[in-house]
């Protein structure tokens, strides 16, 4: 089936340590986003990426860095210098025709 | 800048009564406007969107929503409630001009529904 897979579903962070998520996508779209989802806000846009090898910063993307070295896949890395990272994360990808879809989430917990 | 605004962070309506959610947006260009829902715990699943053409709009599990140029709005609506309706609605706009795609999310509306 075609879709967006996140990994892994539930990850805890230590203080200081850096962790990355996965998203990969079969659905052959340029485009790929990664969101954070607070309770009562929203979602917020961390970063996007609109083609391989490209990359730009959304509204909150200090203390996060991605990659985009294949179509497939635009990994996010939580670095120890995002102070507040507890959320609920969402990886996107955008069709040809403007709809976004999204993957299953990954809750991220500092311990 | 484009933002929108979801009045009601909490709706709590009767099995078989009418869900209205509210949705108001502010764009500068005419936008691509769509709903998505959210189950505890899950990504967000696409219920409608408007793009161009006919202003109202049909969706997925019996939802529907119409665009009102005049009131910047994109209420969605469903005739009668059902219990698997409870879960968390986004609405979100994007710029029509595609350079971009990104959404604008607003806050969410959580709907409740009892038996």
């Amino acid at each position: 089936d075609g879709g967006i897979t996140q990994s892994p579903k539930y990850l805890f962070r230590k203080e200081g340590q850096n962790v990355t998520l996965s998203c990969e996508q079969n659905l052959n779209h340029d485009a790929m986003y990664w969101y954070r989802q607070d309770p009562g806000q929203g979602l917020r846009l961390i970063y996007y990426s609109q083609i391989v090898n490209d990359f730009q910063k959304g509204d909150i993307a200090e203390g996060y860095s991605v990659s985009r070295e294949k179509k497939e896949s635009f990994p996010l890395t939580v670095t120890s210098a995002q102070k507040n990272p507890t959320a609920f994360y969402l990886c996107a990808s955008r069709s040809y025709g403007n709809t976004i879809y999204f993957g299953e989430g990954s809750w991220l917990t500092v311990v | 800048a484009q933002s929108v605004t979801q009045l009601g962070s909490h709706v709590s309506v009767s099995e078989g009564a009418l869900v209205l959610l509210r949705c108001n947006y502010s764009s500068s260009v005419p936008p691509y406007l769509f709903w998505y829902v959210q189950y505890p715990n899950q990504g967000l699943q696409l219920l409608l969107k408007y793009t161009t053409g006919a202003t109202l709009v049909k969706g997925i599990n019996g939802f529907e929503a119409e665009f009102k140029k005049s009131e910047t709005s994109f209420h969605l609506t469903k005739p009668s409630a059902h219990m698997s309706d409870a879960a968390e609605y986004f609405c979100a706009v994007s710029d029509r001009s595609g350079s971009q795609g990104n959404l604008i999310f607003g806050k969410g509306t959580k709907l409740s529904v009892k038996p």
